[in-house]
């Protein structure tokens, strides 16, 4: 299923570092989300992009910042990130509004030295 | 306040059938989802339910009672494949956003 595809899969980085998630889907969905998924702990959404323009912010620290050039492109960019930001990062589309199904992609697995 | 309850793990046979429940108390409600997520791989989609009753889709069935607060999933003829977490999430009404459980570990042993 390449439906969302993640780059990268796997990411170390120190905490003065900056570094940015990529994230792609060909479903043709307006809707893009991140999430993040730490062990043993429910997914938490972090942002919500409908047609470009975010509508959700879920009280997320602002070294994380997202990006929406497009419906199909969203981007994570990441800086002086702390260890317990270290999880999996999973980023979603669907259709539309009102939370239609959800397709996830792989997910970057993020570790903060 | 927002909560989705379910079991963290369970342990079943192969060919058999087990039930995972998700009990929530959401603000607003329009549907939930179960989704299936391989460790290390992401979330796909089983089901979802918006009315109360069974949803029978293959070998998974899922149930919904919106007066209890209450879904369970169904798996029946347990394949060692289905080894795997299970993940229960509530949809509210109005905006984007979906609640989701601590989700259940799903060990299938021969």
């Amino acid at each position: 299923e390449t439906g969302v595809t993640q780059t990268p899969r796997h990411l170390v980085m120190g905490m003065t570092n900056k570094k940015s998630l990529k994230c792609e889907q060909h479903l043709g969905h307006n809707a893009m989300y991140w999430y993040k998924q730490s062990a043993k702990k429910p997914l938490e959404l972090m942002f919500v992009y409908n047609f470009k323009e975010q509508t959700e912010n879920n009280s997320v620290p602002s070294r994380f910042s997202p990006e929406c050039p497009n419906s199909s492109h969203l981007f994570l960019h990441l800086h002086t990130l702390q260890p317990e930001d270290s999880a999996l990062y999973l980023c979603a589309s669907s259709q539309g509004s009102g939370g239609d199904t959800q397709y996830f992609g792989p997910g970057t697995r993020l570790t903060v030295l | 306040g927002q909560n989705i309850d379910q079991p963290t793990e369970m342990t079943a046979t192969e060919g058999a059938i087990v039930q995972i429940n998700c009990t929530y108390q959401t603000s607003g409600f329009n549907g939930l989802f179960w989704y299936q997520q391989h460790a290390g791989e992401a979330p796909t989609f089983l089901s979802y339910n918006v009315l109360d009753g069974l949803e029978e889709k293959g070998r998974f069935s899922s149930f919904l009672s919106r007066s209890k607060g209450y879904s369970y999933l169904l798996l029946k003829e347990l394949q060692m494949k289905d080894s795997a977490s299970y993940l229960c999430a509530v949809r509210n009404t109005g905006g984007f956003k979906t609640i989701f459980g601590a989700g259940t570990r799903l060990f299938v042993k021969a």
